[in-house]
């Protein structure tokens, strides 16, 4: 089982719509979330993170995470196609290691 | 604000010819400093950490080597590239107990 998780898309929405990015992980120690968004060709790019279950907003970006199920999800509200990028999970486990995982592609259609 | 530069942005080099690799932080002191790869379609492989100058931890074995020789300065170097060494170079830094990490613009290497 890898340790970080993800499908690899491609996610396609309309633009306007809700994206939904999903991401399991492994270690039950985990404590520390984030989600960064990779342009092709370009470096990942922090957007949110996350350390206590439920919600966090931040603009059109909301990060959930249930430790429980051991689970943390993006949503994009109003999606654009400048949203258009590959969304890397990340997670700090119990080593106090960045793991990532390989990402979901995410596509928006004007 | 902070600021983390990588040099050179792309490089071609032939199999067994030396790399380097430099990455600077302006704006922050005693940074941890990361050297990850992304090879094409792969996921980040953290490669080598610091927490400070002169110490550096590896993650995985290979025929790359890291230095920090000055607080805000992190070098990755081989002294022969192998074909599989090929892909995207970046380096990140973190502040004290910050866990957030952010990347510099990255190394596209590809090996001949």
């Amino acid at each position: 089982q890898k340790e970080v998780e993800q499908n690899s898309g491609p996610l396609s929405v309309p633009e306007g719509a809700i994206a939904s990015l999903n991401c399991t992980y492994s270690d039950r120690v985990s404590q520390s979330f984030f989600w960064y968004r990779q342009y092709s060709g370009k470096s990942p790019e922090l957007i949110m993170s996350i350390y206590s279950n439920g919600d966090k907003e931040d603009g059109r970006f909301t990060a959930q995470l249930n430790k429980a199920s051991q689970y943390v999800s993006l949503l994009i509200r109003d999606s654009q196609p400048s949203d258009s990028a590959t969304y890397l999970c990340a997670v700090i486990g119990g080593f106090q290691k960045l793991v990532f995982g390989t990402g979901t592609r995410l596509l928006v259609s004007p | 604000s902070q600021t983390i530069h990588q040099w050179p942005a792309t490089l071609v080099q032939p199999v067994g010819s030396p790399l380097s690799l430099e990455c600077t932080v302006e704006g922050t002191s005693n940074p941890n400093l990361y050297w990850y790869r992304q090879a094409a379609g792969r996921g980040l492989q953290l490669l080598f950490y610091s927490v400070g100058i002169g110490q550096i931890s590896s993650e995985v074995p290979q025929n790359l080597s890291a230095s920090r020789p000055q607080d805000r300065q992190f070098i990755l170097s081989s002294k022969k590239l192998l074909l599989s060494d090929s892909g995207f170079y970046l380096c990140a830094w973190s502040g004290g107990q910050a866990r957030e990490q952010f990347f510099g613009p990255g190394t596209r290497l590809t090996v001949l």
